[in-house]
């Protein structure tokens, strides 16, 4: 069963960074996600893409800070020099035939 | 610039339907997939169902949650997709948002509309 899971919550003080975790299930370490952020009170927008081989494409006018990459089953989103904006929910996203699948987010606060 | 914007939710009584428009500008609608998801209040993003495009044989596929009782559909001519939602319950209170689907990766959200099912 296709299934990503992510922890509930990170924090890093403002300028630092933060990097966010999302594992593939088992038998699935090959699958691309995707990173969405919802801010407080916003509807979601998407980040960007991030593939097996650590390889990203971000979306339209989406902040250099924001990077992805990946390692096995994981992949990662980390974002640098944190602005108070960033405080936000974040969604990992991916796909398989017939189907979509989000974790459960993340709620990175900003210290 | 791409845009997508949902209408149609209110407040609706259970077991009674109600259907969502999704109306997208920016981009060729008929070249791509559309994805429907959902936020219940205070919790996180659940996939409801999408539609493939016609050259992908605009079929449709559904969580096992909706199945049955949710119906996509869309009409390229008008750039505008649909949710039907019929037989609704109580847990279908949510914010509905549209999504541009790009082979997997849902690439643009609308705002959402809010359905509240509730006596």
């Amino acid at each position: 069963q296709l299934v990503v899971t992510q922890s509930p919550s990170a924090s890093a003080s403002l300028g630092a960074s933060v990097k966010l975790t999302c594992t593939l299930s088992s038998g699935h370490s090959i699958y691309a996600i995707a990173w969405h952020q919802q801010q407080p009170e916003k509807g979601p927008r998407y980040l960007m893409k991030v593939n097996s081989d650590g390889s990203h494409s971000k979306g339209d006018g989406i902040p250099a800070r924001f990077s992805g990459s990946s390692s096995g089953a994981e992949r990662y989103l980390t974002i640098s020099s944190l602005q108070s904006e960033d405080e936000a929910d974040y969604y990992c996203q991916t796909w398989g035939t017939g189907i979509q699948v989000f974790g459960g987010g993340t709620k990175v606060t900003v210290l | 610039e791409v845009q997508l914007v949902e209408s149609g939710g209110g407040l609706v009584q259970p077991g009674r339907s109600l259907r969502l428009s999704c109306t997208v500008s920016g981009f060729t609608f008929g070249d791509y997939a559309m994805s429907w998801v959902r936020q219940a209040p205070g919790k996180g993003l659940e996939w409801v169902g999408f539609i493939r495009s016609k050259a992908y044989g605009g079929t449709t596929e559904y969580a096992a949650s909706v199945k049955g009782r949710f119906t996509i559909s869309r009409d390229d001519s008008k750039s505008i997709g649909y949710l039907q939602m019929n037989s609704l319950k109580t847990e279908d209170t949510a914010v509905y948002y549209c999504t541009r689907d790009l082979s997997g990766e849902l690439d643009y959200w609308g705002q959402g509309t809010l359905v509240t099912v509730s006596s």
